[in-house]
């Protein structure tokens, strides 16, 4: 079955990075794009972007350009998500999805599975 | 401040449905499918809703989605206790090129 299971709660002081993984099982995770979403304490969900691990491209949303990086590592079939430059604001639980991928009068994508997520306190 | 946007709450008793709407515009909803998404607290989203209109694998016909427009709805009958969950929708936007949600709905049973 499919299974995304990630790393462990993380407490980090600001400006410091985090390194989030993500191991998959049950699929081939060069065939789907892996997306990273995140959900702060008692607010919504909110997309930051994908990787794509069979070619390795990548897109971010404009909020976290130039502060997280995605990577994958197909042979161990695993993605991961750092963030650089930490602020109390980044305080949240950050989790990694499969997105299926679907062409209507673009490329979009949706989430079929998620990892348990994981959280990352930001604290001095 | 989300893109889509929902009804903060929603309540029912046990038995009755209750519907949930998700506004958008043309740059997502009026152009992309829709997509539900379950959450309970302390748990990680779940898919409910694919395409507008299909059940996830394993969601009961109790679980319908609906798009007209600019705005979307997810329906819920024969509420059960263990419906209580957080549920957001969320779809494409072409403008931003990216993944877009509601704020999220609570619904108490």
């Amino acid at each position: 079955q499919v299974q995304l299971v990630q790393s462990g709660a993380e407490v980090k002081k600001p400006g410091a990075s985090v390194k989030v993984s993500c191991n998959t099982s049950g699929y081939t995770l060069t065939t789907y794009a892996t997306h990273w979403v995140r959900q702060a304490p008692g607010q919504g969900l909110e997309w930051m972007g994908w990787i794509n691990a069979g070619n390795g491209d990548t897109k971010y949303s404009q909020k976290f350009q130039g502060r997280v990086t995605f990577s994958a590592d197909a042979a161990a079939s695993a993605a991961y998500m750092e963030l650089r430059s930490l602020r109390s604001e980044d305080t949240a639980i950050y989790y990694c999805a499969r997105g299926r991928r679907v062409v209507v009068t673009a490329i979009q994508y949706y989430f079929d599975y998620w990892g348990q997520g994981t959280l990352v306190s930001v604290s001095s | 401040q989300s893109v889509l946007t929902q009804p903060p709450s929603v309540s029912a008793a046990p038995g009755q449905k209750v519907t949930i709407s998700c506004s958008g515009s043309s740059s997502n909803i009026g152009n992309t499918y829709v997509y539900w998404y379950q959450q309970v607290p302390g748990t990680a989203p779940k898919l409910l809703i694919y395409d507008n209109n299909k059940r996830a694998s394993g969601i009961p016909d109790r679980f319908s989605g609906s798009k007209s427009g600019t705005s979307a709805t997810l329906g819920i009958t024969g509420l059960q206790t263990g419906d209580e969950a957080d549920y957001y929708c969320g779809t494409w936007d072409r403008s931003l090129s990216a993944g877009v949600f509601g704020g999220g709905t609570k619904l108490t049973v």
